[in-house]
């Protein structure tokens, strides 16, 4: 089965560029989660949906992050305008749901996003 | 709020020896899941082992197991029989309720030496 498929994997950008991840999770999983790995902050939680609907955003650094799932099967994760400090991996992971029972999530290879 | 801690930032294990990682967390939640992720070189997160705080029993994978301490708040992981492939990052995470949300910690660098 495939996994969580991330593009691009890497993507080198200048200053001041709209940058957009793209992300398609497991086949039937309705939770889809966006984070990022920096060395200096270490893995944080960016957004999350759960059946295509945000539901905790509370991570997102500013403005300039939006993230959007309108399918079950894609979601972008958006930085526009890109600036040095968002050079991170970006990882989409994803599970499936069913209210109390909490699955493990699987993750995709991540982004590694370089802005110049 | 959540909290995950682990203390080693760096662990160094001989082939087919036995190493165990630690894992403290903090929550005020009594239905949590707890986990091990790997990240090796090639930076991808791969799950090791799953533990519900409610279930006694420690879970075990194959070389993975863990000590799961509820009341010290303690989830390690201990690896047996070291292979060369088991080094990686490890990140311990704790994830609450419903919520789903994942709070990890700074991870431990595994070096298995020969």
């Amino acid at each position: 089965d495939a996994g969580v498929i991330q593009s691009p994997r890497h993507e080198v950008t200048e200053m001041g560029q709209e940058v957009t991840l793209r992300c398609k999770p497991i086949s039937g999983h309705n939770s889809l989660f966006w984070y990022r790995q920096t060395m200096m902050r270490g893995l944080e939680l960016l957004i999350y949906f759960n059946n295509n609907v945000p539901i905790d955003d509370s991570g997102m650094p500013e403005d300039r992050f939006s993230a959007k799932m309108p399918n079950a099967s894609f979601s972008t994760l958006k930085i526009q305008p890109s600036e040095p400090r968002d050079s991170a991996v970006y990882f989409c992971a994803s599970s499936l749901w069913q209210g109390l029972s909490n699955q493990p999530q699987h993750f995709g290879d991540g982004t590694r996003l370089s802005i110049l | 709020a959540q909290t995950v801690t682990q203390s080693q930032p760096e662990m160094s294990v001989q082939e087919a020896e036995t190493v165990t990682l630690s894992c403290t967390y903090d929550t005020s939640e009594s239905d949590y899941y707890l986990f091990w992720y790997k990240q090796p070189p090639s930076r991808q997160m791969i799950l090791v082992i799953r533990q519900e705080a409610y279930k006694q029993q420690n879970a075990t994978e194959n070389r993975f197991s863990v000590n799961f301490q509820k009341a010290a708040k303690s989830f390690s992981l201990k690896i047996s029989d070291s292979q060369l492939g088991d080094a990686a990052m490890y990140f311990c995470a704790l994830a609450t309720g419903t919520a789903s949300k994942l709070t990890f910690g700074t991870g431990t660098r595994l070096q298995v030496t020969l």
